[in-house]
């Protein structure tokens, strides 16, 4: 069983289209997080949520909405995709009181053309 | 503003050798110390952490980590490299009392036979 699962694995769009990434997790943790990894491989924290309430929201522009219906989903919808937009997007969790220990999902390679 | 340095981008050892990697930070106190491990096309996976106590903490797949504070530094270690080894390392700062994780640069292990 996937504790932390993305979906789709790969994506691949135009730019200027609307786009979701969707993520879940079977661990029963509280928080959950996206992160941006770009083409020099570097990880950025965008959100963080902690049972469905915003936490973190590290200045990403306004076209990166997430959204959380319950605390084992955390989806990441992107509008107007740009090519900048173009990276690896990893979703993970963490479980209360847990130190910051996070647990990835496998990524979802997004290719904006 | 907390950081995370990774000086080497890239590594290549044999098979059999032993392998440090290189992580400082900065921080204004102690914070909590991570190595994560990313193999080609997967998430990351957790190596290591480190909170407090004994500044020598041992991880999965026979790494271990040692944290020191005069030297801002917590280097991985492994006394005998796999040729499965072969990934891109992390290492993260999760500043206390927050739930974001910084991450450095990341630094790729080529291992030969």
């Amino acid at each position: 069983d996937t504790a932390v699962s993305q979906t789709p694995k790969y994506l691949v769009t135009q730019m200027g289209n609307d786009k979701s990434i969707k993520c879940e997790q079977n661990l029963g943790h509280d928080t959950m997080y996206w992160y941006k990894q770009d083409s020099k491989k570097f990880l950025k924290i965008m959100f963080s949520y902690n049972n469905k309430e915003l936490i973190i929201n590290e200045t990403v522009p306004n076209r990166f909405s997430p959204k959380s219906p319950d605390k084992a989903h955390l989806n990441l919808h992107i509008n107007s995709l740009e090519l900048g937009d173009s990276a690896v997007y990893f979703c993970a969790s963490s479980p209360p009181l847990g130190g910051n220990i996070q647990y990835f999902g496998a990524g979802t390679r997004l290719s904006v053309l | 503003a907390q950081s995370v340095t990774q000086p080497d981008i890239h590594i290549t050892v044999s098979e059999g050798a032993s392998l440090e990697l290189r992580c400082n930070y900065s921080y204004g106190a102690t914070p909590y110390l991570f190595w994560y491990v990313q193999s080609p096309g997967q998430g990351l996976q957790l190596l290591l952490k480190y909170f407090s106590g004994d500044t020598l903490v041992q991880g999965i797949k026979g790494f271990e980590a040692e944290f020191k504070r005069s030297q801002s530094s917590f280097n991985l270690r492994k006394p005998s490299v796999h040729w499965s080894d072969a990934a891109e390392y992390f290492c993260a700062v999760g500043p206390y009392n927050t739930d974001k994780l910084i991450f450095g640069t990341g630094t790729r292990l080529q291992v030969f036979p």
